[in-house]
């Protein structure tokens, strides 16, 4: 099956760079997702990664580490509209139904 | 352009009274997913349908069931909801190829009363 951790909550500051990190286990990996949810709203894609390295993409990058079964999003020159909670997802083994992590709140401060 | 609707944005129900809700795309995308959110929880996969072939998770309660009419339309019936379903229901689609992208609507936030 698959798990997958990452930090519940996370606050900076309004211009700052922020690293949202996100571990996983899965049985066969086929890519690693992250998804923006504002409150009240539905996700929203942000990134795929299915090989290692990092992926730029304006202000938001993604870095993933298969041997390590790591991933970040890094997000610089962080704005208010930022706030809001990243899902880390990965689909199942040989199937595409997507297992999200519990999300990290993500709260700009001015 | 919409491209996943959902309807209605927000549902009132009363205790052990039918609900439906319904999902369109415009996508032409082969799977459609329901999910189940609570609030600072992840998404819960309930059911999806691979064209016309329904999936249901191992711990969706019975109380909940999914119809697909045909490609752009699935609907979520949930039967008796108790208050334990109020929530925010989640439906997305992709087209079914390995590491595709999910595209979610706007979700439905079901109270029950």
């Amino acid at each position: 099956g698959q798990n997958i951790d990452q930090p519940t909550e996370m606050t900076a500051t309004e211009g700052a760079i922020v690293q949202i990190n996100c571990t996983y286990q899965t049985s066969g990996f086929n890519g690693l997702f992250w998804y923006q949810q504002h409150a009240g709203e539905a996700p929203t894609f942000l990134s795929y990664n299915v090989l290692d390295g990092l992926e730029e993409k304006g202000r938001f990058s993604s870095f993933l580490s298969r041997s390590k079964g790591y991933s970040y999003l890094l997000l610089k020159e962080l704005q208010m509209k930022d706030s809001a909670s990243y899902l880390c997802a990965v689909p199942r083994s040989g199937n595409t139904p997507l297992v999200f992590g519990k999300g990290t709140r993500l709260s700009v401060i001015a | 352009d919409a491209m996943v609707i959902q309807n209605p944005r927000y549902q009132v129900t009363q205790f052990g009274k039918p609900v439906t809700l319904s999902c369109s795309q415009t996508l032409n995308h082969n799977v459609m997913y329901w999910y189940q959110q609570k609030s600072s929880q992840a998404p819960k996969l309930l059911f999806h349908y691979y064209d016309k072939d329904f999936n249901n998770e191992a711990d969706t309660p019975d109380n909940f069931q999914s119809r697909r009419p045909n490609t752009s339309f699935c609907f979520l019936d949930i039967r008796s909801p108790g208050l334990g379903d109020a929530a925010m229901y989640l439906c997305a689609t992709d087209r079914g190829l390995g590491g595709d992208t999910q595209y979610f609507g706007p979700g439905t936030r079901l109270t029950v009363l």
